[in-house]
């Protein structure tokens, strides 16, 4: 069954400090991986998007990695700001995607910035 | 910012009452969907579109229906609103399949009473 588990479920870290989230997938094979960023009442909003062959890919403070090998990536923040509080979730799409039908989501690690 | 909207952002309403919740967006997006979000869990897909005229049902069993008369709106009824019902809607449109990018709309949020 296609999978993708998400770690910690919860993270609380002060502001200025590092984090990395992880995500586990058992999706294969598959065509993209995605991280989101989802404020509290609020639709996901993109982060990273990326492809099988990609291994890491930035977006400012954030960078993504991939290993398609151990089917594993993460997401590093760099120098937390409080509005870093959100709930980040991981997304992959299985390859041969039925549109519409193929995303499999994480449930998401909740960061909270603390000042 | 994307250029997907949803109406109403928060909505409360008695048992047995029939709700639409609206979506649209501005992009000329043919591909559209609704997702279910409960508190603390991952999204399930409960309806999508390819286009004008084409409905699909989701991964997740869903009593709502959705209609795609025009390519910018895809709303989401529910005939008979129960308890069970209330949970966080969010719709989503991509340009190509889902594979590409996705733009989230800021999402519904269903209390049924």
């Amino acid at each position: 069954k296609n999978q993708v588990e998400q770690s910690p479920q919860s993270l609380i870290i002060l502001e200025g400090k590092n984090c990395t989230l992880q995500c586990n997938y058992t999706v294969s094979p598959f065509s993209n991986l995605r991280w989101y960023k989802q404020d509290t009442g609020r639709g996901p909003v993109s982060l990273t998007i990326m492809t099988f062959s990609e291994n890491t890919k930035s977006n400012g403070r954030y960078t993504a990695t991939l290993d398609a090998d151990t089917k594993q990536s993460s997401l590093h923040i760099t120098a937390s700001q409080l509005s870093d509080s959100a709930s980040y979730i991981c997304v992959v799409t299985p390859a041969l995607n039925q549109a519409g039908t193929a995303l499999i989501f994480g449930k998401g690690t909740t960061l909270s910035v603390s000042s | 910012e994307a250029d997907i909207y949803q109406t109403p952002r928060y909505l409360v309403i008695g048992t047995g009452k029939k709700i639409t919740l609206e979506c649209s967006q501005t992009m000329g997006h043919d591909k559209m969907y609704w997702y279910q979000q409960d508190p603390g869990m991952e999204l399930h897909l409960i309806h999508y579109s390819y286009g004008v005229n084409s409905t699909e049902k989701g991964d997740l069993s869903s009593e709502s229906t959705v209609s795609r008369i025009r390519t910018e709106h895809f709303p989401l009824t529910l005939e008979s609103a129960r308890p069970s019902h209330t949970s966080q809607y969010l719709c989503a449109s991509s340009e190509f399949e889902l594979g590409t990018e996705a733009f989230f709309g800021q999402g519904t949020r269903l209390t049924v009473v």
